[in-house]
């Protein structure tokens, strides 16, 4: 248990539907990231928000839509989506985005894209 | 630009030693390191910063040469629940939170 709690853990969604992924941190940080991990790939950098501000998009696709309603709460809308985009999902969080931060992330949500 | 782990992976019988290298071509303030079992979220195992420094918890130990921009994991008297991918995240200096990750390093240990 690292303070990162992720849902739904495995979400199955069609090229036309619109679904969320949803992340929430206990541990009082201020920053949240999205990571893409895919098969064999390492860990992407996709988003990178910073007191509910937004600091980094890392040339995402804009079937990929951030949300960060406050420190604790980070969600990826998702609309019509690629099977290219399946992929573990993971959400972290770290006290601020200095690189010297450690980051905890949560269990990952498992998307794939029929 | 991401770091380079090597080996990509390696293969041990418990109580062996094994050593993964994560190498930089920036200039680096921080690095850390992770270890991933199938299906689950990256642990963080331990961060090392600019300073050049050497830490370490039980078995599991590190190193970080800011020099040769390069940090190498030690794992001594490997155990079977060391098996598992070891990724290396590199931080440069600043508050951009752009931690980039290697490719990572599969281990697995057999008794």
């Amino acid at each position: 248990e690292t303070g990162v709690t992720q849902t739904p853990r495995h979400l199955v969604m069609g090229m036309t539907n619109k679904k969320s992924l949803k992340c929430e941190q206990h541990l009082g940080h201020n920053a949240m990231y999205w990571y893409k991990q895919s098969a064999k790939k390492p860990l992407e950098l996709m988003f990178v928000y910073s007191l509910e501000e937004r600091v980094e998009n890392n040339s995402v696709p804009s079937r990929f839509s951030p949300e960060c309603p406050n420190s604790s709460h980070l969600f990826l809308h998702l609309h019509t989506l690629q099977p290219e985009d399946s992929a573990l999902y993971l959400c972290a969080s770290s006290l601020s985005t200095h690189s010297g931060n450690t980051i905890y992330f949560g269990e990952g949500s498992w998307l794939t894209v029929v | 630009q991401q770091p380079v782990q090597s080996p990509q992976a390696v293969i041990l019988r418990e109580g062996e030693d094994a050593v993964i290298n994560c190498s930089s071509s920036k200039a680096l303030y921080s690095v850390h390191w992770y270890r991933q079992k199938h299906g689950e979220a990256p642990v963080f195992l331990m961060i090392l910063l600019k300073g050049g420094e050497q830490k370490g918890h039980e078995k599991i130990s590190a190193s970080f040469n800011e020099k040769k921009q390069q940090s190498s994991l030690y794992l001594t008297a490997s155990q079977l629940s060391y098996s598992g991918t070891y990724f290396c995240g590199t931080g440069g200096s600043g508050n951009t939170g752009k931690l980039i990750f290697g490719q990572g390093t599969t281990l697995q240990v057999k008794p």
